[in-house]
């Protein structure tokens, strides 16, 4: 199962904003993409997904090459909370819809 | 709306026991998917269910099995356990459609001494 690729780490400032890359050069047209976020001993929550236009919701947005070939996940205002690994993950419709998970971008957030 | 939710959240077993992890989703979803999470690996896909049927299944030994009830709430038993299957076990519950968005319980920490 082909996977994303994602840098293994990042910092951000708080109450800046973020931007989290991530690369599915092998995404099929009908492949979505997902983004969860996973704090220590927890399970991953979900932040959001978009399969060609760019979306919004109250967590994030997400930006997707018009090629469909890489995508970024925006965070408007990092705060202390927001330290987590984000994980870029393909959904893969073709075989019923399991999350294909990359190894995510452990993220830090500086006061 | 409670969340998902997965007991035992600690297990310590030893080599060759067998183990079953219990999952309860979210009220009115219809899918159980389970995943596994180790170091080495990161989170890989173990198998779905959908209606009590399982709907797909990743690349993990028959060793590896689960059953869904018709309450939607399903187990996952793994058989003659081995050091490598210590992991964080998690579970995702969706109303049942393949792009319907999946919500994670909190996970069974499984260490096989």
């Amino acid at each position: 199962d082909a996977k994303t690729t994602q840098p293994n780490s990042m910092e951000s400032n708080e109450e800046e904003p973020v931007h989290l890359p991530c690369n599915h050069s092998t995404i099929s047209g009908t492949d979505y993409i997902h983004w969860y976020r996973q704090l220590p001993s927890q399970g991953p929550e979900y932040v959001i997904h978009g399969l060609t236009s760019n979306v919004n919701n109250r967590m994030a947005s997400l930006a997707i090459a018009e090629d469909r070939k890489s995508s970024t996940l925006i965070l408007h205002r990092a705060t202390l909370r927001d330290a987590a690994v984000y994980y870029c993950i393909r959904l893969d419709y073709n075989q019923g819809g399991k999350l294909i998970f990359g190894q995510g971008t452990e993220l830090s957030v500086k006061p | 709306k409670a969340g998902v939710t997965q007991t035992p959240r600690y297990l310590i077993k030893t080599r060759g026991q067998q183990v079953t992890l219990s999952c309860s989703p979210i009220s009115g979803h219809r899918s159980v998917s389970w995943y596994q999470q180790t170091p080495g690996q990161g989170l890989q896909f173990l198998f779905e269910y959908f209606s009590e049927t399982q709907r797909n299944k990743g690349n993990f030994p028959g060793r590896f099995s689960g059953r869904q009830f018709s309450n939607s709430r399903s187990e996952m038993n793994v058989s003659t356990l081995e050091l490598g299957d210590s992991a964080l076990y998690l579970c995702a519950s969706r109303r049942g459609d393949t792009t319907d968005t999946q919500y994670f319980g909190p996970g069974t920490r499984l260490t096989v001494l």
